[in-house]
């Protein structure tokens, strides 16, 4: 499949463990982006990615979220000390460029936090 | 970004158009008209997007009244698995990257 893919589907994690999150996202795009969604709530843009570089980290909740992209491809979300409101779905999306171009959407990585 | 206005949820027969209706009046001249879809449990799905003219895909059909300020996406023959959550969404092709979903509209098609 050429879509966007992200590991692990799903992690189970004591509070106070740090976590990474994986998304490769489609062959040839440059823009990456991260949301998170928890239970039954919209989603909630936390960093986009323009190549290697991150422009716009706004939406990350605090200095425990962290993000890198190397190669211009794979992107790991790193949750240091997780709580357990970082329980969520994590999504990661890609496009082609920044823009208004489409952002595609991978399956997401449910984290729960016990 | 532009605000939009979505009804929390509609139903629709199987087999039948669904119009899910979207209100987004503070809509300025740069920004586009989106649709994504989420199913439970897996990432949002791209729909369709336009920016003034009506657009149609293979999946749904979008119509942007003249005046932008409102759209309607439509699903031509609703089937079972059409059920899910609608976001209309607005965003400029400048500035600001990242989608701001709403609530959406929770689409439930029935047998």
């Amino acid at each position: 499949g050429a879509g966007v893919s992200q590991s692990p589907s799903n992690k189970v994690t004591e509070k106070g463990k740090d976590v990474e999150l994986r998304c490769d996202p489609i062959s040839g795009h440059t823009a990456l982006y991260w949301y998170r969604q928890s239970l039954g709530q919209g989603l909630e843009f936390l960093i986009y990615f323009q190549g290697n570089s991150a422009p716009d980290k706004s939406g990350l909740p605090s200095d425990r979220f962290s993000a890198e992209r190397t190669g211009g491809s794979v992107s790991t979300l790193t949750i240091q000390r997780t709580q357990q409101e970082d329980s969520a779905v994590y999504l990661c999306a890609s496009s082609f460029s920044g823009g208004e171009e489409t952002q595609y959407f991978g399956p997401g990585t449910r984290l729960l936090v016990l | 970004d532009a605000k939009t206005t979505q009804p929390p949820s509609m139903d629709c027969a199987e087999g039948r158009a669904a119009n899910l209706p979207c209100n987004h009046s503070t809509i300025s001249g740069n920004e586009y008209v989106y649709w994504y879809r989420q199913i439970h449990s897996q990432g949002p799905q791209y729909i369709i997007h336009g920016l003034k003219n009506n657009e149609t895909n293979e999946m749904a059909s979008l119509i942007i009244t003249e005046d932008r300020k409102s759209s309607t996406l439509i699903l031509p023959h609703a089937t079972l698995r059409d059920t899910a959550v609608y976001y209309c969404i607005v965003r400029a092709s400048t500035g600001a990257n990242n989608l701001f979903f709403g609530t959406g509209t929770r689409l439930t098609v029935i047998p």
